[in-house]
């Protein structure tokens, strides 16, 4: 099984409005990644989660708050995002034993649209 | 970081046809992957090559790490190829998958 899940598929949001996107995956992966992508654009990485703790924030703006509960769920906490915010967010996972060397398998996605 | 460059941007195939996309890299890499985006926006592995070569049906791809390119092979194309293919690579320390801009294929019937 190579499948990772994110929900929701789609989301829209106000300014003002707290949401959350979740991804899973239960191949026993200890990588997990969220990235950005921009209409027409290829995606961009925001954050890496290395064996439940953050090793890389690529100077995401705090609107955007990741959190690993544990080793097979990856959140994304939204708060006061801003119209530029819309983007398809992806999410990834990788074995993480060795991760400069290892594939990313990526989840469907998360379709935001902040109004 | 590196960069990373696909060309064409841009191709329009008729079903049948065979194509090659290339990518090149500014520096050496130590993980390389092939992606399709379909058009639901879905990312779906197609190989991971650092080096050498790679078949999966009509699908193979080569990287030639010591002059830092990789090349796609698409034969037989159906309609079902239409999409976004990204190479994407990862180089020295750190843990980050930089991608190119992508080559925009549409597959004709």
């Amino acid at each position: 099984d190579t499948e990772v899940t994110q929900t929701p598929k789609h989301l829209v949001m106000g300014m003002t409005n707290k949401k959350s996107l979740k991804c899973e995956q239960h191949m026993g992966h200890r990588a997990m990644y969220w990235y950005k992508q921009k209409a027409k654009k290829p995606p961009e990485l925001m954050f890496v989660y290395s064996y439940e703790k953050l090793s890389i924030n690529e100077s995401v703006p705090s609107r955007f708050s990741p959190e690993c509960p544990n080793s097979s769920l990856l959140n994304l906490h939204l708060h006061a995002l801003q119209p530029e915010d819309s983007a398809l967010y992806l999410c990834a996972s990788s074995p993480g034993a060795r991760t400069l060397q290892e594939t990313q398998y990526f989840g469907p996605g998360t379709r935001l649209l902040v109004l | 970081g590196i960069q990373v460059e696909q060309s064409p941007p841009d191709l329009i195939l008729q079903e049948g046809a065979n194509s090659t996309l290339r990518c090149n890299f500014s520096d050496s890499v130590n993980n390389l992957q092939w992606f399709h985006q379909n058009p639901w926006g879905q990312l779906i592995n197609l190989f991971y090559i650092p080096s050498g070569t790679k078949q999966n049906g009509r699908l193979s791809a080569t990287t030639v790490a010591t002059e830092r390119y990789s090349l796609l092979y698409i034969s037989s194309s159906q309609t079902t190829d239409s999409g976004v293919y990204f190479c994407a690579g990862m180089s020295g320390g750190y843990n980050k998958l930089i991608f190119g801009a992508g080559t925009r294929l549409a597959v004709h019937p």
